[in-house]
């Protein structure tokens, strides 16, 4: 079963804007990741939070962890056309498990 | 630097048909490997990993099998495809006490 779920599905903005994208998740994790696979493609691993964590940055990526309410935010500031892709979050509960939501695709519109 | 090979990009198979698609990493030791399944507007499915050669765990039953012959080689197979093998399939690598996974390019699979 899907451990993670993006929230919302998909979200089509215009250059310049934010994105912000939620991802819940239901049992205890170690940590969470934010993937990006442009279509067609690979996953590239954008950024890892660890459960102790509460919020990381990385240039215009801003990631939140909220344990308690298990539930993460990827925030893209100043949007371009080259975010244009699907972006999923993955949760790590130990053993070599890490398991995938079903993405966000965003659009960014020129 | 590390590298992840996996082919082909794309493949059409009959149904009844075996299947083998390969994955091989470069410039690491002893990774942590894996084979996903993406349908269509889906998230990621977990269908094996492995953390060692010859050590396999299969996540979920079904119509496919995993082999690690060398330290940085993971094959997935099937020894008679169906229709819902189809699909996008992704190998990746991990380091042991690294959750942070690094894909190849995907093979998409399409059984007719």
């Amino acid at each position: 079963s899907q451990q993670g779920e993006e929230d919302p599905q998909a979200l089509s903005i215009q250059e310049g804007e934010n994105a912000t994208m939620n991802c819940s998740y239901k049992t205890s994790i170690n940590n969470l990741q934010w993937y990006r696979q442009n279509s067609g493609r690979g996953l590239v691993h954008l950024i890892l939070i660890r459960s102790n964590e509460r919020e990381k940055h990385s240039g215009r990526l801003r990631v939140t962890l909220d344990t308690s309410k298990k539930s993460s935010s990827l925030l893209i500031t100043a949007s371009r056309a080259a975010d244009t892709a699907s972006y999923f979050c993955a949760t790590d509960r130990g053993y070599q498990k890490v398991t995938f939501g079903i993405g966000t695709k965003l659009q960014v519109i020129p | 630097s590390q590298t992840i090979h996996q082919w082909p990009a794309t493949l059409v198979q009959p149904v009844g048909s075996p299947l083998s698609l390969e994955c091989t990493v470069e410039g690491t030791s002893n990774p942590n490997l894996y084979w996903y399944r993406q349908a269509a507007g889906r998230g990621l499915q977990l269908l094996f990993y492995s953390v060692g050669i010859g050590q396999i765990s299969s996540e979920v039953p079904q119509n496919l099998s995993a082999s690690r012959p060398q330290d940085r080689q993971f094959i997935l197979s099937s020894k008679k495809l169906l229709l819902s093998d189809s699909g996008f399939y992704l190998c990746a690598w991990s380091v042991e006490g690294h959750t942070e996974a690094f894909f190849g390019q995907g093979t998409r699979l399409t059984v007719v």
